[in-house]
């Protein structure tokens, strides 16, 4: 079983629309989580961290839920240029080691 | 702004021959960390290292070799290229720290074909 799974998608939305994704761990040591934004053949680039607590930037709503094991996303009026692969991402405590999803598609429809 | 660059973003070997691929970064961070990213697959970890000289295995170490002897510069050696090394090299490096900030930066990859 992966560390980190999430559904792959694809997600095809229209414009405005809001959207949610979910990614699942299964290590109990992976102490923070985070949620980057990687751009067809680019690299993938930290969109936010993610706190118990739940946190906004601007459109994007993370939220992470450790008594479920569960990140999620919330994109909230989404814009053609949110179009991307998001990859949720786990943390161990020790700081060194990190755990990739495979990563949600999203494409957002004019 | 950490910055993470890589010595290739496009790359093209012959089976056998012996490939290096370099990764720097300006941040002074401790840990490094060499990917290779496969559609359907994800990321999977080849190498990391938390020091310099200092070395783990990642998920998938077998046909790659990594050098760290200075703390800006990771490099990934490949001693014989195969084709089923054909993929997008990701490097990234991080804080050793457990803040919500102490987290990886990529650099902009390398996609490594070998014929």
């Amino acid at each position: 079983r992966k560390e980190v799974e999430q559904d792959p998608g694809p997600f095809n939305v229209p414009e405005g629309a809001t959207v949610a994704f979910n990614c699942t761990y299964s290590n109990s040591a992976s102490q923070s989580f985070f949620w980057y934004r990687q751009d067809c053949r680019k690299e993938p680039k930290l969109l936010m961290s993610v706190y118990s607590s739940g946190n906004e930037d601007g459109r994007f709503t993370a939220q992470l839920n450790r008594a479920s094991q569960y990140i999620s996303l919330l994109i909230r009026d989404s814009k053609l240029s949110d179009s991307a692969t998001y990859l949720c991402v786990g943390r161990t405590n020790t700081g060194n080691q990190f755990y990739f999803g495979t990563g949600t598609s999203l494409t957002v429809i004019p | 702004d950490v910055k993470v660059t890589q010595s290739s973003r496009y790359l093209v070997k012959r089976t056998g021959e012996k490939v290096f691929l370099e990764c720097v970064q300006d941040m002074d961070h401790e840990n490094m960390f060499w990917y290779r990213q496969d559609p359907g697959l994800g990321l999977r970890l080849i190498y990391f290292s938390y020091d310099v000289k200092m070395k783990e295995k990642g998920d998938i170490p077998e046909g790659y070799s990594v050098s760290r002897e200075k703390k800006e510069r990771f490099s990934l050696i490949l001693e014989s290229a195969s084709t089923n090394q054909t993929s997008m090299y990701l490097c990234a490096s991080s804080r050793a720290g457990t803040k919500s900030s102490d987290t990886q930066y990529f650099g902009p990859g390398t996609r490594l074909t070998v014929l």
